[in-house]
């Protein structure tokens, strides 16, 4: 079965400081692995995903993330936040064809001036 | 439209009271996705349609709780005798599961319910 940990529920950075925001999975097969994020009062919008071509995947708004297999890792990062990269991010798995999607429980990014 | 809409965006019921929630999925894609997200939690999985597939229902958490997909489109939640733990935002998302797999989830603005 497929599990993912984000292991903060909460970060706290300044502007223009890096961001990493951390997941594990859990899974049987090889997943895809996604990002999502949820601002205040609006729907899930995908940042990125990783479907086993490229170990680093590029996203919208300058993140990215890094696929390490044997770390069981796919964590978050940006190089230099933005006061509107303040949201809610959950990072997602998937077996694949069919299979359900499953959500962690989600990391609050929060962005100090 | 171009993206998932969900009906309607905010519901006030009271306890007891069944309700119905709708979603309109992107045209042509084969999959659906139900999940319940509570105040500062998670998405919690409650059900998924896939084309013609029987639903995986594991996610439900009660019997008071159905949804049906009618002619492959359009989805409707239902909650029986709707509890105060009911109170959530209530989401949607279609897939166009792509052959291999691995395709992204459109979710549409959700449906707020309050339990009163």
């Amino acid at each position: 079965a497929q599990s993912v940990t984000q292991l903060d529920s909460h970060v706290s950075v300044s502007e223009g400081t890096p961001v990493l925001l951390r997941c594990n999975y859990s899974s049987s097969y090889s997943p895809s692995l996604f990002w999502y994020v949820q601002h205040p009062n609006k729907g899930l919008q995908l940042l990125l995903k990783y479907t086993s071509a490229a170990t680093l995947v590029k996203g919208i708004n300058g993140f990215e993330a890094e696929f390490k297999k044997s770390e069981t890792s796919f964590h978050l990062t940006k190089p230099s936040a933005h006061m509107s990269d303040a949201a809610e991010y959950f990072c997602v798995v998937s077996e694949g064809y069919g299979q359900n999607f499953v959500f962690g429980p989600g990391t609050r990014l929060s962005v100090l001036p | 439209g171009a993206g998932v809409s969900q009906s309607p965006s905010n519901k006030v019921t009271e306890k007891g009271k069944d309700v119905e929630l709708r979603c309109d999925p992107i045209s042509g894609h084969t999959a659906l996705y139900w999940y319940r997200q509570s105040l500062g939690q998670g998405l919690e999985f409650l059900i998924y349609f896939q084309g013609n597939s029987a639903p995986d229902k594991s996610g439900l958490p009660s019997d008071r709780f159905s949804a049906e997909r009618t002619g492959g489109s359009v989805s409707t939640l239902t909650i029986q005798r709707t509890q105060q733990e009911d109170s959530a935002v209530y989401l949607c998302a279609s897939s166009p599961i792509q052959m291999g797999g691995r395709d992204i989830q459109y979710f549409g603005a959700g449906t707020r319910l309050s339990v009163l």
